[in-house]
């Protein structure tokens, strides 16, 4: 099975402190994605990469930065939390294209880590 | 513009009754993926289903079903038989972009409650 392992399910951070969220998975996907997930807003990319040490910026970079130095993990940073940060964090990955006998490409999924910004 | 809309946020249905979640997806691209998650209250994301825009065929998986109507770029989620187990949120996502780089675009969701 695949496993997509988030560092933290529940974080509460103090209005300026520097957070690190951290995504694991084990089976050698290429893609990585983060959302955020709030109410009425479903999920919204933050960032993601497509490769070690590669990075796009999704609808909503601001106030975030990432980074992916080896191909299983994916960082989110907030460098300096903010209360609109306070939101569900989901991170994502993907096989690569043509990899797979079924492969429909779609996102395998962490279990969310829950950030409070106070 | 919203490039996944998903019209209705809550939504009932009986127990045993068959319910119908719309989505409609808006894409310049020729080849895209549309997809189907469910997340049950204890926040997991479950993948469901997929459809690929030049499948022909409308694509099943037990009693989900995908309505593909291209032309008017909706990608509905049919529940059979719907079980009490089915109450959840649902999203509607889109695959988009080139081959390597794809984005993933999700829906604000719907809100399924089975009535026993």
């Amino acid at each position: 099975d695949v496993k997509v392992t988030q560092s933290s399910r529940y974080l509460v951070k103090r209005t300026g402190e520097k957070v690190f969220l951290e995504c694991v998975q084990d089976m050698d996907h290429e893609n990585m994605f983060w959302y955020r997930q709030d109410p009425g807003l479903g999920l919204r990319l933050i960032y993601f990469s497509y490769d070690v040490k590669m990075k796009e910026k999704g609808d909503i970079p601001e106030g975030y930065s990432v980074s992916r130095e080896k191909k299983e993990r994916f960082s989110l940073i907030l460098e300096s939390a903010s209360t609109n940060q306070t939101s569900m964090y989901l991170c994502a990955s993907r096989w690569k294209v043509g990899v797979g006998i079924a492969n429909t490409g779609e996102l395998f999924f962490g279990e969310g880590s829950r950030l409070t910004v106070l | 513009a919203q490039k996944i809309t998903q019209t209705q946020p809550g939504m009932f249905v009986q127990e045993k009754e068959a319910v119908t979640l719309d989505c409609t997806y808006d894409t310049s691209d020729p080849s895209y993926g549309l997809f189907w998650y469910k997340q049950p209250s204890s926040g997991e994301m479950i993948f469901l289903i997929y459809q690929g825009s030049y499948d022909q065929q409308n694509a099943t998986e037990g009693r989900y079903s995908l309505n593909f109507q291209k032309a008017r770029k909706s990608a509905n989620l049919v529940i059979s038989a719907s079980q009490l187990g089915d109450s959840a949120m649902y999203f509607c996502a889109m695959r988009e972009g080139a081959i390597g780089t794809y984005k993933y675009i999700f829906g604000t969701g719907t809100r399924l409650k089975v009535l026993a």
